[in-house]
Protein backbone atom coordinates (compact mmCIF):
# COMPACT_ATOMS: atom_id res chain seq x y z
CA UNK A 1 0.00 0.00 0.00
CA UNK A 2 1.33 3.82 -0.76
CA UNK A 3 2.07 6.21 1.86
CA UNK A 4 2.43 9.73 1.95
CA UNK A 5 4.38 12.14 4.37
CA UNK A 6 4.12 15.58 5.03
CA UNK A 7 7.32 16.50 6.75
CA UNK A 8 6.52 20.39 7.51
CA UNK A 9 3.43 20.22 9.91
CA UNK A 10 3.64 23.91 10.67
CA UNK A 11 5.25 26.55 8.58
CA UNK A 12 4.78 30.30 9.55
CA UNK A 13 6.02 32.82 6.81
CA UNK A 14 6.09 36.65 6.11
CA UNK A 15 4.13 38.08 2.92
CA UNK A 16 6.33 38.05 0.21
CA UNK A 17 8.60 34.66 1.31
CA UNK A 18 9.18 32.16 -0.56
CA UNK A 19 7.28 28.94 0.12
CA UNK A 20 8.82 25.33 -0.25
CA UNK A 21 6.37 22.51 1.46
CA UNK A 22 7.44 18.93 1.36
CA UNK A 23 6.00 16.07 0.26
CA UNK A 24 7.43 12.20 -0.26
CA UNK A 25 5.43 9.32 -1.26
CA UNK A 26 6.18 5.50 -1.33
CA UNK A 27 4.88 3.12 -3.41
CA UNK A 28 6.85 0.41 -5.98
CA UNK A 29 5.11 1.55 -9.13
CA UNK A 30 4.01 4.67 -11.08
CA UNK A 31 1.80 7.40 -9.28
CA UNK A 32 -0.48 10.03 -9.69
CA UNK A 33 0.19 12.84 -7.35
CA UNK A 34 -1.84 15.73 -5.96
CA UNK A 35 -1.58 18.78 -4.25
CA UNK A 36 -4.71 20.02 -2.21
CA UNK A 37 -5.32 23.54 -0.37
CA UNK A 38 -7.85 23.92 1.99
CA UNK A 39 -8.75 27.71 3.08
CA UNK A 40 -10.08 28.22 6.46
CA UNK A 41 -13.32 27.43 6.69
CA UNK A 42 -13.33 25.79 3.23
CA UNK A 43 -13.76 22.49 1.71
CA UNK A 44 -10.84 21.08 0.21
CA UNK A 45 -10.29 21.79 -3.26
CA UNK A 46 -7.10 20.67 -6.03
CA UNK A 47 -4.14 22.82 -6.32
CA UNK A 48 -2.80 20.77 -9.06
CA UNK A 49 -1.38 17.46 -10.14
CA UNK A 50 0.60 15.72 -11.71
CA UNK A 51 -0.15 12.17 -14.17
CA UNK A 52 3.32 12.47 -16.62
CA UNK A 53 5.03 14.36 -18.84
CA UNK A 54 7.05 17.53 -17.49
CA UNK A 55 7.84 17.18 -13.89
CA UNK A 56 7.33 20.52 -12.98
CA UNK A 57 3.41 21.24 -12.77
CA UNK A 58 2.06 24.70 -12.55
CA UNK A 59 -1.42 25.00 -10.42
CA UNK A 60 -3.42 27.72 -9.46
CA UNK A 61 -2.92 31.05 -7.71
CA UNK A 62 1.08 30.84 -8.70
CA UNK A 63 2.09 27.66 -7.01
CA UNK A 64 3.94 24.94 -8.96
CA UNK A 65 5.42 21.62 -7.90
CA UNK A 66 8.15 18.86 -9.18
CA UNK A 67 8.13 15.50 -9.21
CA UNK A 68 11.44 14.04 -8.62
CA UNK A 69 11.26 9.91 -9.45
CA UNK A 70 14.16 9.31 -7.90
CA UNK A 71 13.84 10.62 -4.43
CA UNK A 72 9.68 10.01 -4.27
CA UNK A 73 8.96 13.68 -4.02
CA UNK A 74 6.64 16.25 -4.78
CA UNK A 75 7.49 19.03 -3.25
CA UNK A 76 5.03 22.41 -3.20
CA UNK A 77 6.66 25.48 -4.34
CA UNK A 78 5.71 29.65 -4.47
CA UNK A 79 8.20 32.04 -4.85
CA UNK A 80 6.32 35.14 -2.65
CA UNK A 81 3.48 34.10 -0.47
CA UNK A 82 0.61 36.22 0.23
CA UNK A 83 -1.73 36.72 3.14
CA UNK A 84 -4.41 34.84 1.26
CA UNK A 85 -2.18 31.80 1.08
CA UNK A 86 -3.35 30.85 4.71
CA UNK A 87 -4.13 27.71 4.77
CA UNK A 88 -3.81 24.09 5.23
CA UNK A 89 -2.02 21.91 2.21
CA UNK A 90 -2.25 18.30 1.64
CA UNK A 91 -0.39 15.69 -0.50
CA UNK A 92 -1.86 13.07 -2.06
CA UNK A 93 -0.73 10.17 -3.82
CA UNK A 94 -3.00 7.49 -6.12
CA UNK A 95 -1.21 4.51 -7.85
CA UNK A 96 -1.35 5.27 -11.74
CA UNK A 97 -2.33 1.61 -12.48
CA UNK A 98 -4.80 -0.97 -10.87
CA UNK A 99 -7.93 1.03 -11.64
CA UNK A 100 -7.42 2.48 -8.44
CA UNK A 101 -9.19 6.24 -7.58
CA UNK A 102 -8.95 6.52 -3.84
CA UNK A 103 -6.44 8.76 -2.81
CA UNK A 104 -4.19 8.65 0.22
CA UNK A 105 -3.24 11.33 1.88
CA UNK A 106 -0.37 13.64 3.97
CA UNK A 107 -0.95 14.57 7.37
CA UNK A 108 -1.21 18.23 5.69
CA UNK A 109 0.85 21.17 6.26
CA UNK A 110 -0.68 24.36 8.42
CA UNK A 111 0.36 27.71 6.48
CA UNK A 112 0.24 31.08 8.25
CA UNK A 113 1.11 33.94 6.52
CA UNK A 114 2.07 36.85 8.32
CA UNK A 115 1.31 40.41 6.37
CA UNK B 1 -24.26 22.04 -10.66
CA UNK B 2 -24.17 22.11 -7.16
CA UNK B 3 -21.27 19.58 -7.20
CA UNK B 4 -20.76 17.67 -3.59
CA UNK B 5 -23.73 18.51 -1.09
CA UNK B 6 -23.31 17.40 2.45
CA UNK B 7 -26.00 18.06 6.01
CA UNK B 8 -25.52 18.84 8.34
CA UNK B 9 -23.34 21.44 8.46
CA UNK B 10 -22.91 20.82 12.35
CA UNK B 11 -24.58 18.43 14.78
CA UNK B 12 -24.19 18.02 18.41
CA UNK B 13 -24.44 14.23 19.69
CA UNK B 14 -24.74 12.33 22.88
CA UNK B 15 -23.06 9.08 23.37
CA UNK B 16 -25.06 6.36 22.21
CA UNK B 17 -27.11 8.43 19.88
CA UNK B 18 -27.45 7.02 15.74
CA UNK B 19 -27.81 9.55 13.21
CA UNK B 20 -27.03 9.60 9.38
CA UNK B 21 -24.38 12.30 7.99
CA UNK B 22 -26.13 13.05 4.06
CA UNK B 23 -23.54 13.67 1.16
CA UNK B 24 -25.00 13.75 -2.84
CA UNK B 25 -23.17 14.94 -5.71
CA UNK B 26 -25.26 15.75 -9.21
CA UNK B 27 -22.15 15.47 -11.85
CA UNK B 28 -22.75 11.80 -12.26
CA UNK B 29 -19.88 10.45 -10.64
CA UNK B 30 -19.03 6.71 -10.26
CA UNK B 31 -16.58 7.24 -7.14
CA UNK B 32 -17.34 8.58 -3.87
CA UNK B 33 -16.20 8.35 -0.76
CA UNK B 34 -15.63 9.66 2.91
CA UNK B 35 -12.84 11.19 5.15
CA UNK B 36 -12.39 12.54 8.51
CA UNK B 37 -10.52 14.88 9.49
CA UNK B 38 -8.69 15.40 12.62
CA UNK B 39 -6.04 17.87 13.89
CA UNK B 40 -2.47 16.45 13.01
CA UNK B 41 -3.67 13.05 11.67
CA UNK B 42 -4.94 14.47 8.32
CA UNK B 43 -7.65 12.54 6.25
CA UNK B 44 -8.78 9.31 7.04
CA UNK B 45 -10.59 7.08 4.61
CA UNK B 46 -13.86 5.79 6.49
CA UNK B 47 -15.78 4.33 3.37
CA UNK B 48 -15.99 4.46 -0.11
CA UNK B 49 -18.09 3.51 -3.25
CA UNK B 50 -16.92 2.38 -6.95
CA UNK B 51 -20.26 2.71 -7.91
CA UNK B 52 -24.56 2.03 -7.05
CA UNK B 53 -24.89 -0.96 -4.81
CA UNK B 54 -20.71 -1.17 -4.30
CA UNK B 55 -18.97 -0.22 -0.97
CA UNK B 56 -15.89 -1.09 0.77
CA UNK B 57 -13.54 -0.01 3.61
CA UNK B 58 -11.12 2.46 4.20
CA UNK B 59 -8.71 2.78 6.59
CA UNK B 60 -10.84 3.66 9.90
CA UNK B 61 -14.21 1.92 9.26
CA UNK B 62 -15.59 0.80 12.53
CA UNK B 63 -17.93 2.47 14.34
CA UNK B 64 -19.65 3.51 10.75
CA UNK B 65 -21.90 1.92 8.05
CA UNK B 66 -22.50 3.48 4.19
CA UNK B 67 -24.55 2.10 1.33
CA UNK B 68 -24.88 3.42 -2.21
CA UNK B 69 -28.26 2.79 -3.56
CA UNK B 70 -28.21 5.32 -6.42
CA UNK B 71 -25.34 7.17 -7.84
CA UNK B 72 -26.14 10.25 -6.37
CA UNK B 73 -26.41 9.81 -2.74
CA UNK B 74 -23.54 8.09 -0.33
CA UNK B 75 -25.04 8.50 3.21
CA UNK B 76 -22.75 7.99 6.16
CA UNK B 77 -24.14 6.25 9.45
CA UNK B 78 -23.47 6.10 12.64
CA UNK B 79 -24.54 3.75 14.77
CA UNK B 80 -23.78 4.65 18.35
CA UNK B 81 -21.81 6.85 18.80
CA UNK B 82 -18.88 7.75 20.60
CA UNK B 83 -16.52 10.38 21.90
CA UNK B 84 -13.72 9.80 19.43
CA UNK B 85 -16.32 10.05 16.54
CA UNK B 86 -15.75 14.06 17.39
CA UNK B 87 -14.36 15.28 13.74
CA UNK B 88 -15.02 16.71 10.84
CA UNK B 89 -16.30 14.62 8.17
CA UNK B 90 -16.31 15.26 4.55
CA UNK B 91 -17.24 13.48 1.27
CA UNK B 92 -15.91 13.40 -1.97
CA UNK B 93 -16.63 12.56 -5.52
CA UNK B 94 -14.91 11.58 -8.59
CA UNK B 95 -15.80 10.48 -11.92
CA UNK B 96 -14.06 7.60 -13.97
CA UNK B 97 -11.64 7.51 -16.56
CA UNK B 98 -7.84 9.55 -16.31
CA UNK B 99 -10.17 12.46 -14.80
CA UNK B 100 -11.60 10.58 -11.79
CA UNK B 101 -8.47 10.95 -10.20
CA UNK B 102 -9.25 14.24 -9.11
CA UNK B 103 -11.59 14.67 -5.75
CA UNK B 104 -14.74 17.03 -5.45
CA UNK B 105 -15.16 17.39 -1.99
CA UNK B 106 -18.54 18.75 0.00
CA UNK B 107 -18.40 21.55 2.47
CA UNK B 108 -17.98 19.42 5.37
CA UNK B 109 -19.74 18.20 8.57
CA UNK B 110 -18.66 18.80 12.41
CA UNK B 111 -19.43 16.81 14.27
CA UNK B 112 -19.15 16.84 18.62
CA UNK B 113 -20.14 13.82 20.15
CA UNK B 114 -20.89 14.13 24.21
Amino acid sequence: AQSVSQHNHHVILSEAASLELGCNYSYGGTVNLFWYVQYPGQHLQLLLKYFSGDPLVKGIKGFEAEFIKSKFSFNLRKPSVQWSDTAEYFCAVIPASGGSYIPTFGRGTSLIVHP
Amino acid sequence: NAGVTQTPKFQVLKTGQSMTLQCAQDMNHEYMSWYRQDPGMGLRLIHYSVGAGITDQGEVPNGYNVSRSTTEDFPLRLLSAAPSQTSVYFCASSPSGKAGKTQYFGPGTRLLVL
